[in-house]
């Protein structure tokens, strides 16, 4: 099974910070890598899809790269909307497995 | 445009069963892969399995395998998650979302279960 290793698990920042997410595969994954945003008492939303491509209407100041086994969510600067729990998931293989979530909270 | 709605969820005693269902619009459901995922209380997001377009397939986390089955009914749109032997371990959120890729989800339905 392919295990997925979010870091952190949480983040304190400012309004205007900019912020990194990681996730690390336990084996490759090509790019078949989404990352998703969750406010409390909602379902995901998918923000990046195939790793890097931004999903319509989600603001530029997001961004996603990686490939194989090192992926990167970045959000250039922080909004106040930006305060959530984010998670990435792979789907090249079953078991599909999500990383452990990161909280991003206001400091 | 895109809409999935799960229902089905309530309080179920520990060993008891419950049903949901997922039913979907605006996109081509008969194409799509459909998955299972679901949160409990304060927890991250956990898959629990997905079926294939046709039904002909489906695929299950270890924490479900042989008590949860999911299926289908492409002349309905709509995808169930028939869940038995449940434990407490099962409460939570069950999201319905479309391939595995998940790229669009409804709003949940809570399990509850309980003594």
């Amino acid at each position: 099974d392919i295990q997925m290793t979010q870091s952190p698990s949480s983040l304190s920042a400012s309004v205007g910070d900019r912020a990194t997410i990681t996730c690390r595969a336990s084996q490759g994954i090509r790019n078949d890598l989404g990352w998703y945003q969750q406010k409390p008492g909602k379902a995901p939303k998918r923000l990046i899809y195939a790793a890097s491509t931004l999903e319509s209407e989600v603001p530029s100041r997001f961004s996603g790269s990686g490939s194989g086994t090192e992926f990167t969510l970045t959000i250039s600067s922080l909004q106040p909307e930006d305060f959530a729990t984010y998670y990435c998931l792979q789907h090249n293989k079953f078991p599909l497995s999500f990383g452990g979530g990161t909280k991003v909270e206001i400091k | 445009e895109v809409q999935l709605l799960e229902s089905g969820g309530g309080l179920v005693q520990p060993g008891g069963s419950l049903r949901l269902s997922c039913a979907a619009s605006g996109f081509a459901f008969t194409n799509n892969w459909m998955i299972w995922v679901r949160q409990a209380p304060g927890k991250g997001l956990e898959w629990v399995g997905s079926i294939h377009p046709d039904g002909s397939e489906e695929s299950y986390a270890d924490s479900v395998k042989g008590r949860f089955t999911i299926s289908r009914d492409n002349a309905k749109n709509s995808v169930f998650l028939q869940m038995d032997r449940l434990s407490v371990d099962d409460t939570a959120i069950y999201y319905c979302s479309i391939s595995n890729r998940a790229s669009h989800w409804g709003p949940g339905t809570l399990a509850t279960v309980s003594p």
